[in-house]
């Protein structure tokens, strides 16, 4: 089945500075990826969908600035989180639609601390 | 109303009894219906996918889709402490798009 790698697991950095998430189809090409954020013992929420070649399309409420997607090839989304403050601390997880196979795959989710 | 209703439990059951999970939902566009299975600090997992309305059955897992009543439901039989998890119903009306999700139901089976 379709895997979707997503690095780092786990990070904890100081407030202030910025996080880069990767976030890797390994046996398929994705041309759209979604981001997703979630905060302990709640669902997950859409935070910006990930277009290969072009910009990211950010939901309602999440900043653009801080919040920085690319998607530069068929098979790569990083989200950089810019300036990351406290607030930031949550769960991240990356997901690809498989083409053909109309299944959404998600990656294992980074867990971002920011002290 | 929210386009995705789910039930967050919790939800206790003793080993080796039938779950039964359910959502309920308002958009009549979706069409694509999935059970993700998410374990503490992990990321979701598919268990079911379901297309339009029936129902689907994969193991110990049956995934059911009544698109008349907008629900849908994901038994599970013969339920081991292995299955204790937070469970996702997701759906979308166009592939490539966006899962809307429920709120996800914690279950815990107890031996």
């Amino acid at each position: 089945g379709a895997v979707v790698s997503q690095h780092p697991s786990w990070v904890i950095c100081k407030s202030g500075t910025s996080v880069k998430i990767e976030c890797r189809s390994l046996d398929f090409q994705a041309t759209t990826m979604f981001w997703y954020r979630q905060f302990p013992k709640q669902s997950l929420m859409l935070m910006a969908t990930s277009n290969e070649g072009s910009k990211a399309t950010y939901e309602q409420g999440v900043e653009k600035d801080k919040f920085l997607i690319n998607h530069a090839s068929l098979t790569l989304s990083t989200l950089t989180v810019t300036s990351a403050h406290p607030e930031d601390s949550s769960f991240y997880i990356c997901s690809a639609w498989e083409s053909g196979a109309n299944v959404l795959t998600f990656g294992a989710g980074s867990r971002l601390t920011v002290l | 109303q929210k386009e995705v209703e789910q039930d967050p439990g919790p939800l206790s059951v003793p080993e080796g009894a039938i779950v039964s999970l359910n959502c309920t939902y308002s958009n009549s566009a979706f069409q694509y219906f999935m059970w993700y299975r998410q374990y503490s600090r992990k990321g979701p997992e598919l268990l079911m996918y379901t297309y339009s309305s029936g129902n689907k059955e994969d193991g110990r897992f049956t995934a059911q889709v009544d698109k008349s009543s907008k629900y849908i439901s994901l038994f599970i039989r013969d339920s081991q402490p292995s299955d204790s998890a937070t469970y996702l119903c997701a759906m979308s009306a166009v592939g490539n798009t966006p899962l809307v999700f429920g709120k996800g139901t914690r279950l815990s089976v107890i031996a």
